[in-house]
């Protein structure tokens, strides 16, 4: 099956300072890659979907100058979480789907993130 | 917003059948009933779907009622790496996914 990677898996950064991760198609290309945020013993919640050449669309309530999307090239999307605080300490997946039609979404290991 | 039901958590035996329903009262007519699962800490993995025909794959079944207000997803013979929470996600053809709370479902010897 394809493969969606994840950097890093995980990463510890100070209250204030920004932080980039990386999500990339390993053998596919990804027309559409979806952002996701899970917290301990929830559900994944989704917070945006990223077209590759477009701007990101954000879901109600996610704050689109916080959690910064770029999706450059068909196989790798960056969420970069700006001016991180300790609310934003969570799990990040996620997701790329190849194309139109019957395609699996493939998701990614996560990042895990912690914000001292 | 989900637009799944599904019981907490269910207990399974080792090598016996496990069955997780999932009611879906308000799906339309176009979208599908994707099953998904996940181990702790991991990213979900893509276990089958369907739109109202009955599916099977190498690791399970999807029944989906005649009116598709409600599916089961059936793994067949249980094992101890069958433990995960599983998702039920109805959307139109692998667009936004938004997941609901999910059952655990835990496979004891």
């Amino acid at each position: 099956g394809a493969v969606v990677s994840q950097h890093p898996s995980w990463v510890i950064c100070k209250s204030g300072t920004s932080v980039k991760i990386e999500c990339r198609s390993l053998d596919f290309q990804a027309t559409t890659m979806f952002w996701y945020r899970q917290f301990p013993k929830q559900s994944l919640m989704l917070m945006a979907t990223s077209n590759e050449g477009s701007k990101a669309t954000y879901e109600q309530g996610v704050e689109k100058d916080k959690f910064l999307i770029n999706h450059a090239s068909l196989t790798l999307s960056t969420l970069t979480v700006t001016s991180a605080h300790p609310e934003d300490s969570s799990f990040y997946i996620c997701s790329a789907r190849m194309g139109q039609g019957y395609d699996e979404q493939y998701f990614g290991p996560g990042t895990r993130l912690t914000v001292t | 917003d989900a637009k799944t039901t599904q019981p907490p958590s269910m207990d399974c035996a080792e090598g016996r059948a496990a069955n997780l329903p999932c009611n879906h009262s308000t799906i339309s007519g176009n979208e599908y009933v994707y099953w998904y699962r996940q181990i702790h800490s991991q990213g979900p993995q893509y276990i089958i779907h369907g739109l109202k025909n009955n599916e099977t794959n190498e690791m399970s079944s999807l029944i989906i009622t005649e009116d598709r207000k409600s599916s089961t997803l059936i793994l067949p013979h249980a094992t101890l790496r069958d433990t995960a929470v599983y998702y039920c996600i109805v959307s139109l053809n692998f667009n936004k996914f938004y997941f609901g709370s999910g059952t655990k479902l835990n496979v004891k010897p």
